[in-house]
């Protein structure tokens, strides 16, 4: 099946400073990122849809000057949480649609990063 | 009304036992449907996805969707304490070009 990572999986970080977090698909073209963000005991939250080429769809509540989205190729988004506060930790996860996938309409998940803002 | 809503559960059953999972939709237009599976700390993982009105198997996964209700479920045969994990519904919206999730219904399998 396609494969996606997330680097790093893990990352604690200063409160004020900001944090990229990277994600690939390996094995396929990825024209649709998704970026969701859960915290304990909740379910996903998307928070941005990724076009490769244009600008990033935010769903309504997230502040797209600090959660800055980058879709630059078919196989590389990223994310990154500009200015980080403790109230910004959380597990981000990605997830990527391509077209040549054998399922329509499905997301192929990467392994999400665990973000600590001390 | 969610767009998409489980029971939270959690739903507790034996190993060896059924496990039914239940999932209502709004958008009578939906396609396509997904269920997710997420152990604790993980990312989801797809289990099955069904297109079509009526059952389809995998394995232990049963599917079953009814578009005249708006229903999708997921049956799992043989339950065993691996299973017991978090369970997502997703359904595709046309309209938004995105899948949306369920809060998740909690299984736990007692051994």
């Amino acid at each position: 099946g396609a494969v996606v990572s997330q680097h790093p999986s893990w990352v604690i970080c200063k409160s004020g400073t900001s944090v990229k977090i990277e994600c690939r698909s390996l094995d396929f073209q990825a024209t649709t990122m998704f970026w969701y963000r859960q915290f304990p005991k909740q379910s996903l939250m998307l928070m941005a849809t990724s076009n490769e080429g244009s600008k990033a769809t935010y769903e309504q509540g997230v502040e797209k000057d600090k959660f800055l989205i980058n879709h630059a190729s078919l196989t590389l988004s990223t994310l990154t949480v500009t200015s980080a506060h403790p109230e910004d930790s959380s597990f981000y996860i990605c997830s990527a649609r391509g077209t040549s996938g054998q399922i329509s309409h499905e997301q192929f998940f990467g392994p999400g990063t665990r973000l600590t803002v001390l | 009304q969610k767009e998409v809503e489980q029971n939270s559960g959690p739903l507790s059953v034996p190993e060896g036992a059924i496990a039914s999972l239940n999932c209502t939709y709004s958008d009578r237009g939906s396609q396509s449907f997904f269920w997710y599976r997420q152990y604790s700390g993980k990312s989801p993982e797809l289990i099955m996805f069904i297109y079509s009105n009526g059952d389809k198997e995998d394995g232990r996964f049963t599917a079953q969707l009814n578009k005249a209700s708006q229903y999708v479920s997921l049956l799992i045969r043989d339950s065993q304490p691996s299973d017991s994990a978090t369970y997502l519904c997703a359904v595709f919206m046309e309209y938004g070009n995105k899948l949306v999730f369920g809060a998740g219904t909690i299984l736990r399998v007692k051994s």
